[in-house]
């Protein structure tokens, strides 16, 4: 069983903060790694594919970056917003197609 | 209109009971998926079908079993249903799980189901 491991498990912000989390993954067998957004009592929401080691990617506020060498990955966001609390997924998908999840990242943001 | 939909959104039944969860994407996905939510909140993949053929098979027991009558439905058996059963389970649709791209699941409401 691999271990898809996510920090913090919660976090709490002021409204206008930046923040970020991490996700660990293994490094062997790597072929994508995940972003989703979680909100409660809804079901969770692409935000990035990420499948080459340095990719960067970014929407709106949000970013991410990838090592996967070192079998990591970064999500940020910038100026954080009372909407952008959510639980913050990522899930490792490896060579034999099989997704591996972490537990998330709670986050709530304080107007 | 809904991309990826599930029912019933809430299910409780008796211990021993047989039930179906059924899902429908509607976006021309080739892959569809189940996942199960526990109790610690990660969510599981269960099964995944492309092209009507099962792809992926977690070792799930033999009384949950995935039928997809079409591209577009992929719905979930639960035979003699367990106290241990009771979570959210999700599906999920994706376009090519064989493609160079990787892609990105949408995934349905989630049903939750309560075995008493």
């Amino acid at each position: 069983i691999l271990n898809v491991e996510q920090s913090p498990q919660s976090l709490h912000v002021q409204e206008g903060d930046s923040t970020n989390f991490t996700c660990s993954f293994p490094s062997s067998n790597f072929y994508a790694l995940h972003w989703y957004r979680w909100e409660t009592a809804k079901s969770p929401e692409a935000l990035f594919v990420m499948t080459l080691n340095g990719d960067e990617k970014k929407k709106g506020r949000i970013s991410a970056t990838l090592n996967t060498k070192e079998g990591y990955s970064y999500l940020y966001i910038k100026g954080s917003q009372p909407e952008d609390s959510a639980t913050y997924l990522c899930a490792f998908r490896d060579n034999f197609n099989k997704f591996y999840f972490g537990s998330g990242t709670k986050l709530n943001v304080k107007p | 209109d809904t991309a990826v939909s599930q029912t019933p959104k809430y299910l409780v039944t008796q211990m021993g009971n047989d039930k179906s969860i059924k899902c429908e994407q509607n976006l021309g996905h080739d892959t569809m998926y189940w996942y199960k939510q526990d109790s610690k909140k990660f969510l599981k993949i269960m099964f995944s079908y492309n092209n009507k053929e099962l792809i992926i098979n977690e070792t799930v027991p033999n009384r949950f079993s995935p039928k997809s009558p079409d591209k577009a439905h992929l719905n979930l058996h639960i035979n003699s249903l367990e106290l241990g059963d009771s979570a959210v389970y999700f599906c999920a649709s994706s376009q090519d799980i064989d493609r160079e791209v990787s892609d990105t699941q949408y995934f349905g409401p989630g049903t939750r189901l309560t075995v008493l």
